[in-house]
């Protein structure tokens, strides 16, 4: 079974612009969340999708959204860039069938993000 | 809320000796506990989960870690270091199951030396 994959693995940007970046989950995972992480404030928590829906969100600003599209492939947005948007940024995900135990989060290799 | 302190961003030891990661965690609720590893350039990995029921828990690659509620820790040993071994050790708590959200302590640096 394939793994999560993201792209692209490394993007340069510039203030002010937007970005999107892309994971696919393991197959037949259909929760899908993502993690900044920062040599300053570490790893830290945006958001999780669910079935196409947003269940969790973390605490950082408007200019962060998602999506999660019907064959649980998902989507992070970030809008007018700044530098401390500077980061990796990781995906995860797992089955989740709602009911049962906790279900393994299976990250990827995370996309490098550089705001210059 | 959820919250993990891991004590010291760096560990060093020797090849070969007794490898222990110190992790506490808060939580209003009864916690999943987790242990990742993170390999320079790449994701993370899972060593091992405490979910319920048994409160030692071996993990892969030797790692195991012990639960121990009255002193909210989550510690994670190996009783003999690789050089693979070394690492950025990541300590997380969620609050549910069902909740996805992790919440991850700010790492340790494990260095093996030869």
């Amino acid at each position: 079974k394939a793994g999560v994959t993201q792209t692209p693995r490394y993007l340069i940007k510039t203030r002010g612009q937007q970005v999107t970046l892309s994971c696919s989950p393991i197959s037949g995972h259909r929760s899908v969340s993502w993690y900044q992480q920062t040599p300053g404030q570490g790893l830290q928590f945006l958001f999780e999708y669910f079935s196409e829906t947003q269940r969790n969100k973390g605490n950082f600003p408007g200019r962060f959204s998602g999506r999660q599209f019907s064959n649980s492939r998902s989507e992070m947005n970030v809008s007018t860039l700044e530098l401390g948007d500077s980061a990796l940024y990781l995906c995860a995900s797992s089955y989740n069938p709602g009911h049962k135990d906790y279900n393994e989060q299976f990250f990827g290799p995370g996309t490098r993000l550089t705001v210059l | 809320a959820q919250s993990v302190t891991q004590l010291g961003s760096h560990v060093s030891v020797s090849e070969g000796a007794l490898v222990l990661l110190r992790c506490n965690y808060s939580s209003s609720v009864p916690p999943y506990l987790f242990w990742y590893v993170q390999y320079p350039n790449q994701g993370l990995q899972l060593l091992l989960k405490y979910t319920t029921g048994a409160t030692l828990v071996k993990g892969i690659n030797g790692f195991e870690a012990e639960f121990k509620k009255s002193e909210t820790s989550f510690h994670l040993t190996k009783p003999s270091a690789h050089m693979s071994d070394a690492a950025e050790y990541f300590c997380a708590v969620s609050a549910n199951f069902g909740n996805e959200k992790l919440t991850f302590g700010t790492g340790t640096r494990l260095t093996i030396i030869p």
